[in-house]
């Protein structure tokens, strides 16, 4: 079965430093990765994602994130963080499939605050 | 592109009545539907995938007699819960995926649900 982990429940940053989010994974065939970010009270918006090719993937708003098979890791990154920028981040994996609907199982999210 | 729209925003019901929560993929045609359940700082945990014109399909541990889903049409689903009790209060979101393969789940803004 599919798993995903995310370490760190939450974390402070100061605005303009930079950001890493943890994620680990566990699934048996390769692996389809997202990550998602949730505002209080709203649904998901979806960061980047990963299937194939670059393992350096580019999302939204600065984001990246790096698929590491090795380590069974997908950390997200952004450079600099904008105090906008605090919220709920979920990191998904998914079946990769073709032409069916795949569930995604997500982590437990990690809460970002952002100082000023 | 690739809006989900989910309504009610948010409601409030007696314990014992039934609550309708709306899904609908405003541009894109989806066959296939995901409605999670996220408890307070907790993650998303899938209770159903709801398919157009057939059953859906209820995770483990979903009583599907207490969650009716229903996808009449290729662009609504909608989530039904019967009797509701103050257990049941809870956020819940709905996602779809426009095309077929490995595109990308959107999510709906989110229903959160108080049972008094």
């Amino acid at each position: 079965a599919q798993s995903v982990t995310q370490p760190d429940i939450h974390i402070t940053v100061s605005e303009g430093a930079s950001l890493e989010l943890r994620c680990n994974y566990s699934y048996g065939a390769t692996p389809y990765l997202f990550w998602y970010v949730q505002s209080p009270g709203q649904g998901l918006q979806l960061l980047l994602k990963y299937f194939s090719g670059d393992t350096l993937v580019q999302g939204i708003k600065g984001f990246e994130a790096e698929f590491k098979r090795s380590q069974s890791s997908f950390n997200l990154r952004k450079p600099s963080v904008h105090w906008s920028d605090a919220a709920e981040y979920f990191c998904a994996v998914g079946a990769l499939n073709t032409g069916t609907a795949s569930k995604l199982t997500f982590g437990t999210g990690t809460r970002l605050q952002v100082t000023l | 592109g690739a809006v989900v729209s989910q309504h009610p925003s948010w409601v409030i019901c007696k314990s014992g009545t039934s609550v309708k929560i709306e899904c609908r993929s405003l541009d894109f045609q989806a066959t296939t539907m995901f409605w999670y359940r996220q408890f307070p700082k907790q993650s998303l945990m899938l209770m159903a995938t709801s398919n157009e014109g057939s059953k859906a399909t209820y995770e483990q541990g979903v009583e599907k007699d207490k969650f009716l889903i229903n996808h009449a049409s290729l662009t609504l689903s909608t989530l039904t819960v019967t009797s509701a009790h103050p257990e049941d209060s809870s956020f819940y979101i709905c996602s779809a995926r426009p095309g077929q393969g490995n595109s990308p789940l959107h999510f709906g803004n989110g229903t959160r649900l108080t049972v008094t």
